[in-house]
């Protein structure tokens, strides 16, 4: 089973509107975090934001915020006033707790394509 | 203060013939993790280290593929013979720690004919 998956392909949205990234993930470790990550055409991957799992509030930054719904294992992005230059490629990704002591890296979706017209 | 930085950016290479990525992290940033991304997905870990210590390479191709950190800062990636199949985009990527944030470079293309 995909550890995240992202529903979305492709989203289109107009420049000064909001839009809303949707990702939901499955896991059974009760502490891990969840991060978006923008990826350009010029191929580096941006971090935007993060959200842990025992985080009471929602996490925001700048334009960017996570609407964090635990029960529903959903992390969805939403970026308030789109610009041209968020056009890119998007990316929910999961990090789980410690295991053995050991870690594990990031575990990614499949991403999602947002473009921003004039 | 200065990024990942990944070299070279694009490399285009006959199957069979040997290739190598390097990587420069974060200033200070102890841990070193190497992604690959094939074509409209998401980045997958191949191995993780830890200081110069790989910690993690369950997903790494240990038939063709090899890494090293030297001293613990630069690391490099090596496929030896590259195949068809191997054509992706390498991701280097750093972080404090184990727990912190992961900054990524800009990646090495790579095109095997």
């Amino acid at each position: 089973a995909q550890k995240i998956t992202q529903t979305q392909p492709g989203m289109f949205v107009q420049e000064k509107e909001a839009v809303t990234l949707d990702c939901t993930y499955d896991t059974s470790d009760p502490s891990y975090g969840l991060f978006w990550y923008k990826q350009p055409s010029s191929g580096e991957m941006i971090f935007l934001i993060y959200q842990g799992s025992y985080d009471q509030q929602n996490a925001t930054e700048g334009r960017y915020s996570l609407n964090f719904q635990k029960a529903r294992k959903s992390a969805n992005l939403v970026i308030s006033a789109s610009q041209l230059g968020d056009s890119a490629m998007y990316f929910c990704a999961m990090r789980e707790a410690l295991v053995n002591q050991a870690g594990t890296a990031l575990i990614f979706g499949k991403g999602t394509t947002l473009s921003v017209s004039s | 203060e200065a990024g990942v930085v990944q070299s070279p950016r694009y490399k285009i290479i006959e199957k069979k013939q040997p290739v190598a990525f390097w990587c420069n992290p974060i200033s200070g940033h102890n841990t070193l993790y190497w992604y690959r991304q094939n074509l409209g997905q998401g980045p997958e870990l191949l191995i993780r280290y830890e200081n110069e210590e790989a910690v993690d390479d369950s997903q790494l191709p240990k038939d063709r593929f090899s890494a090293e950190r030297l001293k613990g800062v630069d690391s490099t990636l090596k496929i030896q013979p590259a195949e068809l199949g191997d054509s992706a985009v390498y991701l280097c990527a750093s972080s404090l720690t184990l727990l912190e944030t992961q900054y990524f470079g800009p990646g090495t293309r790579l095109l095997v004919l």
